[in-house]
């Protein structure tokens, strides 16, 4: 168990709808990263945020947007989804001493029919 | 653009036999990592080599790396069917830890 937690486990929505994918981080870790896991395009970075600061951008489509609550917890929105846009949707978070080590949270599955 | 390569992207072995699996990128980075994914589960970190020559071992498997080649290998001595998963290395790019991924290594080990 990483420490790193994520909901829902799985989604099933239909196109053009609008998900949010939650992430809760190591306690004490401050930042937080999105990646998400496809057949077609692999494992890609989409986006980073530190103590609830924008910090990198990826490969991160104009239609998906993130935040970090003042809390640490993060959010990543995916709206007018496409079917292209099913994948597994990781949450990572680094901090404390191995500041660059990151440690992955178990995962969203999204599917869109 | 840093690209990361692995070779070979589907390996079957049978137990006890070793080999390796490589690891190229493209530009210089400070560390270097690796992963192991079982099917429909999570990252699990397995090693970060953090310089030139670094070397560490866990069980049946080792890493390596050489910066100045841009080469990490894993290399795996006397298969068992729990090594079974895929594996993926990673680096960081040097003006963030956003890591970029290879494809992955999808390693069967076969009795």
């Amino acid at each position: 168990d990483s420490g790193v937690t994520q909901t829902p486990k799985h989604l099933i929505t239909a196109t053009g709808q609008r998900v949010t994918l939650r992430c809760s981080p190591r306690s004490g870790d401050l930042s937080v990263y999105w990646y998400q896991q496809s057949l077609d395009q692999g494992l890609q970075f989409l986006i980073q945020y530190y103590n609830g600061e924008e910090r990198a951008k990826g490969n991160i489509l104009e239609r998906f947007s993130a935040q970090q609550l003042p809390d640490l917890h993060s959010e990543l929105n995916l709206s007018s989804l496409e079917l292209g846009d099913s994948a597994l949707y990781f949450c990572a978070s680094s901090g404390g001493t191995d500041y660059y080590e990151q440690y992955f949270g178990p995962g969203t599955r999204l599917t869109v029919t | 653009e840093l690209k990361v390569e692995q070779n070979p992207l589907f390996l079957s072995m049978q137990e006890g036999k070793n080999y390796t699996i490589y690891c190229n990128y493209s530009t210089t980075s400070d560390r270097l990592y690796w992963y192991r994914q079982d099917p429909g589960k999570s990252l699990e970190s397995l090693f970060v080599l953090l310089s030139n020559g670094a070397v560490k071992q866990e069980g049946r498997l080792m890493a390596s790396l050489d910066t100045k080649a841009r080469l990490s290998t894993l290399h795996i001595t006397a298969a068992v069917h729990d090594l079974s998963a895929t594996y993926f290395c990673a680096v960081d790019s040097n003006s963030g830890y956003a890591l970029n991924f290879g494809k992955g290594t999808s390693l069967l080990v076969t009795p």
